[in-house]
């Protein structure tokens, strides 16, 4: 168990929703990372935060957007999804996000979008 | 609880020199076994899915082995390079739909 949770750890939705997913950072840990795994693309960066600002963008879309709030814990918002957008959602986190740090992955939230 | 445990933690080693690491996973209901490269802030390189007890996978100078038996894959680095200095990431999946990732185990090539 890393700390990490996330939730829910099922979501099916249709083409056109929004949902979002929820990751708290393991206690004392001041950065969440948001990564997507899908088969066609394997593990992409999407967005860091550190201690409530964006630190780092990645491969995200512009449909998708998140925020970290007073209490550490992050959302990732995916409004307008698409099929293709069907992946598990990992959060990870590190204490204050240095590059030589260890990031610790949550389980994961499967999206299926229908 | 599902543990996946990756050793050392980080390592040093000079040009040339062959090195590998381990994962250590569940051995029970399992699914694959993820190999990937990692640069943080930079999305990981999937290097090796592996799903066979016994599997033996090479890409380059980079190969890596399958227990599922006994929980563990080794991940090998011929000859090092200065360019294989990175964070190589392993994770578990198993038919529960459970994808959980090891600490990682970070690589650095000394010249």
């Amino acid at each position: 168990d890393s700390g990490v949770t996330q939730t829910p750890k099922h979501l099916i939705t249709a083409t056109g929703q929004r949902v979002t997913l929820r990751c708290s950072p393991r206690s004392g840990d001041l950065s969440v990372y948001w990564y997507q795994q899908s088969l066609d693309q394997g593990l992409q960066f999407l967005i860091q935060y550190y201690n409530g600002e964006e630190r780092a963008k990645g491969n995200i879309l512009e449909r998708f957007s998140a925020q970290q709030f007073p209490d550490l814990h992050s959302e990732l918002n995916l409004s307008s999804l698409e099929l293709g957008d069907s992946a598990l959602y990992f959060c990870a986190s590190s204490a204050t996000g240095g590059d030589e740090e260890t990031q610790y992955f949550g389980p994961g939230t499967r999206l299926l979008v229908l | 609880i599902l543990n996946v445990e990756q050793s050392p933690q980080s390592l040093h080693v000079q040009e040339g020199d062959s090195t590998n690491f381990t994962c250590s996973f569940p051995s029970s209901n399992f699914y694959a076994l993820h190999w990937y490269r990692w640069e943080t802030a930079k999305s990981p390189e999937a290097l090796f899915v592996m799903t066979l007890n016994g599997d033996e996978k090479k890409k380059g100078r980079i190969s890596a082995t399958l227990n599922t038996k006994e929980g563990y894959s080794y991940l090998y680095i011929k000859g090092s390079q200065p360019e294989d200095s990175a964070t190589y990431l392993c994770a578990f999946e198993n038919y529960g739909q459970n994808f959980v990732f090891g600490p990682g185990t970070r690589l650095s090539v000394l010249p």
